[in-house]
């Protein structure tokens, strides 16, 4: 069965600084998706990015960028410059290719400091 | 984002009342689930309907009763419930299982709604 760990519950970062948040996974399939999700005081689960495990290249959203190394099965999230409004729960999620099931890690709450 | 749209935003009910709650989607999708999200626990994903048909139910206690009329709605249905089924319950949307092309495995959530169990 797959699953999904974020190690780190919490993270604080200053405003205008970079911060990377991790993600491990386990599965045996060869394609799949994975997402990072964020999830402000709002309680609004909102995408923030996405990639696809056959390709290469990371993905990137702006200030958001992945790491994504495919063999060692990790997906971290980098968020540069970050803003007060980046505060929230941050999800990695895992989806293959043949289940439309999401798989959650645990989430890690990201603080930023003014 | 409005593209999935959740009513009611909160709730409170009491262990013997009846209330529904409602999703609706504006992004042309024919996959919808519902989700629990619970203090300290991942989200659990209850239920998906995938062209109107439900073709997951995760053992869900049967107090929870989803409807699916049509690609766009979505419901749930509460009946006699816990205190411990206090949590948000958000709705998704994606493509359907047998879509193709990129983003067709994107799920898009609703706001949520807020279920307090007395």
């Amino acid at each position: 069965a797959q699953t999904v760990t974020q190690s780190q519950p919490e993270m604080s970062v200053q405003e205008a600084e970079t911060v990377t948040l991790s993600c491990t996974y386990d599965t045996s399939e060869s394609d799949y998706y994975l997402f990072w999700y964020k999830q402000p005081p709002s309680r609004q689960m909102i995408l923030v990015i996405r990639q696809e495990a056959y390709k290469q290249q990371n993905a990137t959203e702006n200030r958001f960028s992945v790491n994504f190394q495919k063999a060692a099965k990790s997906f971290s999230l980098k968020i540069s410059d970050s803003q007060l409004g980046d505060a929230a729960m941050y999800f990695c999620a895992y989806r293959g290719d043949s289940n439309y099931q999401l798989i959650w890690g645990a989430g890690t709450k990201l603080i930023i400091k003014p | 984002e409005t593209g999935v749209t959740q009513t009611p935003r909160h709730l409170v009910m009491g262990m013997t009342n009846k209330k529904s709650l409602k999703c609706e989607q504006h992004l042309g999708h024919n996959a919808m689930y519902w989700y629990k999200q619970s203090a300290k626990k991942p989200l659990e994903l209850m239920f998906v309907y995938n062209f109107k048909e439900q073709t997951e139910n995760n053992s869900v206690p049967s107090r929870f009763s989803p409807e699916c009329p049509n690609s766009s709605h979505l419901f749930l249905h509460l009946h006699t419930l816990q205190p411990e089924d206090s949590a948000l319950y958000l709705c998704a949307s994606s493509q359907p299982a047998q879509a193709s092309g990129p983003g067709k495995e994107t799920q898009y959530f609703g706001p949520g709604t807020r279920l307090l169990v007395l």
